[in-house]
């Protein structure tokens, strides 16, 4: 299995906090991808990067950041939680644009 | 309509029955996955395919690239194999499309 970890792996916060979710890698792997997870949707692709400083939204990003400053290290940022971004959150990475390799997964609550 | 359907929702078995998954898509791809999420959240791939059938233990995968569907057979089902399995495509962007997920239990 892919080093692929996420922190923290729970957080309860309050709406209107900023929030940051970690997402680590040792594979070297140059694709990450941000997914949501919610019942009735299934996963739904928030942001990915395919290199270091380079990324783009995907289908859920409103309300959502990501930076990459480095190949093993992709963040994803509520600006301002709301309680519509209760969710569980998984990264994934991969080595090449299909194979991809998820992360534990965060569960965020927001009050 | 979504991208990617999957069928049945639910799926309840008894042990040792052969069960079918389906997943049928509505966008050109360059290949489809299986994944299998337990009860615990981690999720695991079981299969990535483009053409044909992959077989891994118990589990097979089939894809008809014509017909836009694919099927995840599980022979002598086990009660370990309850999970949810999820099918995905490769997007333009190289993330999945997900379907919503099928959620097999099995019985002992």
């Amino acid at each position: 299995d892919a080093g692929i970890t996420q922190s923290p792996r729970h957080k309860v916060t309050e709406t209107g906090t900023p929030v940051t979710l970690r997402c680590h890698q040792t594979e070297n792997h140059r694709y990450m991808y941000w997914y949501r997870q919610d019942p009735g949707h299934g996963l739904r692709l928030i942001h990915y990067s395919y290199g270091v400083k380079d990324t783009d939204k995907g289908e859920v990003s409103d309300g959502y950041s990501v930076s990459r400053s480095k190949t093993e290290d992709f963040l994803l940022t509520l600006e301002s939680a709301t309680s519509s971004q209760t969710s569980v959150y998984f990264c994934a990475t991969s080595g090449d644009p299909d194979t991809q390799y998820f992360g534990p997964g965060t569960r965020l609550t927001v009050l | 309509k979504n991208e990617v359907e999957q069928s049945p929702q639910n799926l309840t078995a008894q042990e040792g029955e052969f069960i079918t998954i389906n997943c049928s898509y509505s966008v050109g791809i360059s290949a489809l996955h299986w994944l299998q999420q337990h009860p615990g959240g981690g999720i695991v791939s079981l299969f990535m395919l483009s053409s044909g059938k992959k077989k891994h233990g118990r589990l097979i995968a089939t894809i008809n690239i014509q017909e836009k569907h694919s099927s995840l057979h599980i022979t002598a089902s086990h009660p370990r194999d309850s999970a949810v399995y999820i099918c995905a495509v490769s997007g333009s962007q190289g993330n999945l499309i997900f379907g919503k997920g099928t959620k097999l239990s099995v019985k002992p």
